[in-house]
Order: structure tokens, then sequence, then C-alpha cells
């Protein structure tokens, strides 16, 4: 089945302590991408990626870091996690060229 | 700055009903507008309207697209509680990858 897939769906976490979210998709697309979802916010933009090894910022990348050593994975690093980086996270994936982007199920984040 | 705007925000309505969602945008050198559905997780595709004045139709739901005005709807007709989510507007420009989201107008169908 094609699909983006993200881990952990839910975890909570202590201010500073450095965590990792996954994401891997399995449909060969080229273009991956992180947003946060707030409250009254909607979806905003962290990073995203074009390919192996191509990252940029989007609109809110401050306190987060993306690699993207293989095609299939992308993930979001908080080197220090602060309170305000609670939020609700999605990772998504496109082809090439195409605008359409498919969402991961999310990971819900809590940072006390 | 790029920009899209949702309304209404919020929208409560009965089985039946028939509502049109709005969504309208400045963007550079627009590429598409998509819509998505959301119901407590991923949003998932709806529409994707590259050109004005052509619908699109899925069922009971439709979207069409105005470049000049810049604008689009979603419409949804005979509306079911199924139907009760956050449609998202996301629209597409000049940067290669880059979609922007609206706020979402949250929709709440009453039996």
């Amino acid at each position: 089945e094609a699909q983006v897939t993200q881990n952990p769906r839910y975890l909570i976490t202590v201010t500073g302590k450095k965590l990792t979210v996954t994401c891997s998709q399995n449909m060969n697309h080229e273009y991956m991408s992180w947003y946060r979802q707030d409250p009254g916010l909607g979806l905003r933009q962290i990073y995203y990626s074009m390919n192996v090894e191509v990252t940029d910022k989007g609109d809110v990348p401050e306190g987060y870091k993306v690699s993207r050593k293989e095609k299939r994975n992308f993930p979001l690093i908080l080197e220090s996690p602060s309170p305000n980086q609670t939020s609700l996270y999605f990772c998504a994936s496109s082809l090439w060229g195409e605008n359409i982007q498919y969402f991961g199920a999310g990971t819900r984040l809590s940072v006390l | 700055e790029d920009k899209v705007v949702q309304s209404p925000l919020s929208l409560v309505v009965h089985e039946g009903d028939t509502v049109t969602l709005n969504c309208s945008y400045e963007v550079t050198n627009f590429r598409s507008l998509l819509w998505y559905k959301q119901e407590k997780k991923a949003p998932t595709f709806l529409f994707m309207l590259t050109s004005s004045g052509i619908e699109k139709k899925s069922g009971r739901l439709s979207s069409i697209l105005d470049k000049k005005e810049l604008f689009s709807i979603l419409n949804i007709t005979a509306t079911q509680t199924g139907d009760s989510a956050v449609y998202l507007c996301a629209v597409s420009g000049s940067t290669l990858g880059r979609l922007y989201f609206g706020r979402g107008t949250q929709l709440t169908v009453w039996p």
C-alpha cells in the first residue's frame, strides 16, 4: 500500500531533550516536506526537500533540523525542544513537478 | 508575502443543506490550487485546480477556480454527517514544492 509513515504518533518529552520524528514513504517520491499544525493557524511548512541531499527552509524552520540522506526518509530533528514546539506535525511527499502532496498520519508532540 | 484566506472559518449546517466554502489567494506566479479534507487525522486530497472556469466534480463535491479574481469555491450538496471535517485550501506558486495553506474551514453537519 502506498503510504507516508511517521513515527512516533504521540510523543511527550521535556524541554531540551533531543528528539527525532521519522518519516518514510514508499512511493519513490522526490519531494518531501514537514508541516506543523496549530489551532487557528492552519498548516505551516517547516522544511522541504526536493531530492536527496537537497533541503530548504519553509515558513517556520527555527528550532528544527532535517536531513535527506535517502530518497525514502526525511527525519525531523528537534535538538533542544521547547514548549512552543508543542504541536501536531505532518510529513508529506509528492512526485517531482506534481503539486498533490500525500500526508502521513501525524505526530502529536507535547514538550513540557 | 504569499497569502491564502479561507472563509468562513466555521460553519454549522443540518444534513441535506448545501454549503459553499471560499478560498482567496495572493501567490506569486500561481501554479495550482488544491483542496484537502481533514477529519482529525491526515489531510486527504480532494481536488486540484489549475485552469479558470473548469469545474472539478466528485460525487456531491465540486470546485471551481477563478484566476482573474483569485479565488476558488468548494461546494458540497446534500451534506451528510460524514462531511464534517476541516476543509483546507492550499496554493502553489513560483517555488517548486512549496504549498501555502489557509487556516481551514471547520464544517459541522448535524443530523
